[in-house]
């Protein structure tokens, strides 16, 4: 079984502060990574993802991840923040089982207030 | 292009009653799911699809019913509403195979049960 354990529910910055937001995982089957955000009244849509290869992803709108196989986890970080990245973010895991439909695992998310 | 588009937006049903929670995507995405969202909880999955005539269960199936007959539309369906179903409900499709690809996500539907 898989579980996501985001490590902070609510994380409040001020404009331009640096942010991570902390995501740990537990699987016994190899997995891939994924960063989304939701916007208020909005759907989710992806961040970043992880498959393979180098361990820093780069995602959209400046946000990076960086994968750490051997503390299973996935930590979400931006250099300067802005009023606008303010939305509570998910980090999900697929894991990498034959027929199982790419079905994700998510975190309980953390709401990112950015103050001015 | 709408990508994937859910109605209605909100609905508030009382005890007892059903309804179809309806979710079409035009991308001609094979997997589609469907998902619960209740705060401080992430999302749970409730069924998903592979394709036309396929359906399996997720993490949180009881009370709910899905059928997919066509690739474009997968519904929802509650038979009897409990207030245990109020949540915001979020439909995704991707393109197979599953695992690398990215979900793209409907707007939600918020339903309350009173």
């Amino acid at each position: 079984a898989q579980s996501v354990t985001q490590l902070d529910s609510q994380v409040p910055v001020f404009e331009e502060a640096p942010v991570e937001l902390r995501c740990n995982y537990s699987s016994s089957v190899s997995v891939y990574l994924f960063w989304y955000v939701q916007y208020p009244n909005q759907g989710l849509q992806l961040l970043l993802k992880y498959l393979s290869g180098s361990t820093l992803v780069k995602g959209i709108n400046g946000f990076e991840a960086e994968f750490n196989k051997s503390q299973t986890s996935f930590h979400l970080r931006k250099p300067s923040v802005h009023i606008s990245d303010t939305a509570e973010y998910f980090c999900a895991v697929s894991p990498l089982i034959y027929n199982q439909g790419g079905k994700l695992i998510f975190g309980q998310g953390t709401e990112l207030s950015v103050k001015p | 292009n709408a990508g994937v588009t859910q109605t209605p937006k909100f609905r508030i049903l009382k005890i007892g009653q059903s309804m179809t929670l309806q979710c079409t995507q035009d991308m001609n995405h094979n997997y589609m799911y469907w998902y619960r969202q209740d705060p401080g909880m992430g999302l749970k999955l409730i069924y998903y699809s592979v394709g036309a005539g396929i359906t399996d269960k997720g993490e949180v199936p009881n009370g709910y019913n899905v059928s997919r007959s066509t690739t474009e539309d997968f519904p929802l369906r509650l038979e009897l509403a409990a207030p245990s179903q109020t949540s915001v409900y979020f439909c995704a499709s991707s393109y197979s195979p599953g695992q690398a690809n990215e979900q793209f996500f409907g707007p939600g539907t918020r339903l309350t049960v009173l």
